[in-house]
């Protein structure tokens, strides 16, 4: 089944403990991006990624860290997370961003930093 | 920078109604596209629709079809004979120029559907 697979679902952390979550994707995509959805802002990209070795910022990186080594995992690291870090997370991967095909996007991960 | 704005934070509808829910968007590139994506209770993100920016008919997906008026930077969602399931939150986004980058999403209208 075409997929994007984030673990994990739900993560409860404490104050600048590392962490990663993880995202693979098996749909042999190139594009790859990070979200955060909060009450009442929408979705905001943290990170995006054209193809390996090759990322950048989106609209709020601060406090995150992205690595693309291979074309179908793109991994969100948390070095030292906050608690305005506490957010649910989406993941998403598409084949050709101008095809009607959308985004498809991974389960979430809601992540609560204390 | 793209921006895209919904103006309707919360809608209540009848069953079996049509429903609109807006959108309009701001970007100077010439090519973009418009997307919409419907978020049920469970959380998931389910991609419903797009529109090219280049498209020159509006874009339909069986009860789901995307009203386009470019001069007015509109692309509002109608939901033709709504039902139950339909209540969710929808998100309207946009990619502009390669639409690499990603994508910009608006902050969403949390629609419920009465019986």
């Amino acid at each position: 089944e075409a997929q994007v697979t984030q673990n994990p679902r739900y993560l409860i952390t404490v104050t600048g403990k590392k962490l990663t979550v993880t995202c693979s994707q098996n749909m042999n995509h190139e594009y790859m991006s990070w979200y955060r959805q909060d009450p009442g802002l929408g979705l905001r990209q943290i990170y995006y990624s054209m193809n390996v070795e090759v990322t950048d910022k989106g609209d709020v990186p601060e406090g995150y860290k992205v690595s693309r080594k291979e074309k179908r995992n793109f991994p969100l690291i948390l070095e030292s997370p906050s608690p305005n870090q506490t957010s649910l997370y989406f993941c998403a991967s598409s084949l050709s961003p101008e095809a009607p095909y959308g985004y498809t996007f991974g389960s979430g991960t809601r992540l609560t930093v204390v | 920078a793209q921006k895209i704005t919904q103006t309707q934070p919360g809608m209540f509808v009848q069953e079996k109604e049509a429903v609109t829910l807006d959108c309009t968007y701001d970007t100077s590139d010439p090519s973009y596209g418009l997307f919409w994506y419907k978020q049920p209770s469970s959380g998931e993100m389910i991609f419903l629709i797009y529109q090219g920016s280049y498209d020159q008919q509006n874009a339909t997906e069986g009860r789901y079809s995307l009203n386009f008026q470019k001069a007015r930077k509109s692309a509002n969602l109608v939901i033709s004979a709504s039902q139950l399931g339909d209540s969710a939150m929808y998100f309207c986004a946009t990619h502009s120029g390669g639409g690499a980058d990603g994508l910009t999403f608006g902050k969403g209208t949390h629609l419920i559907i009465q019986p």
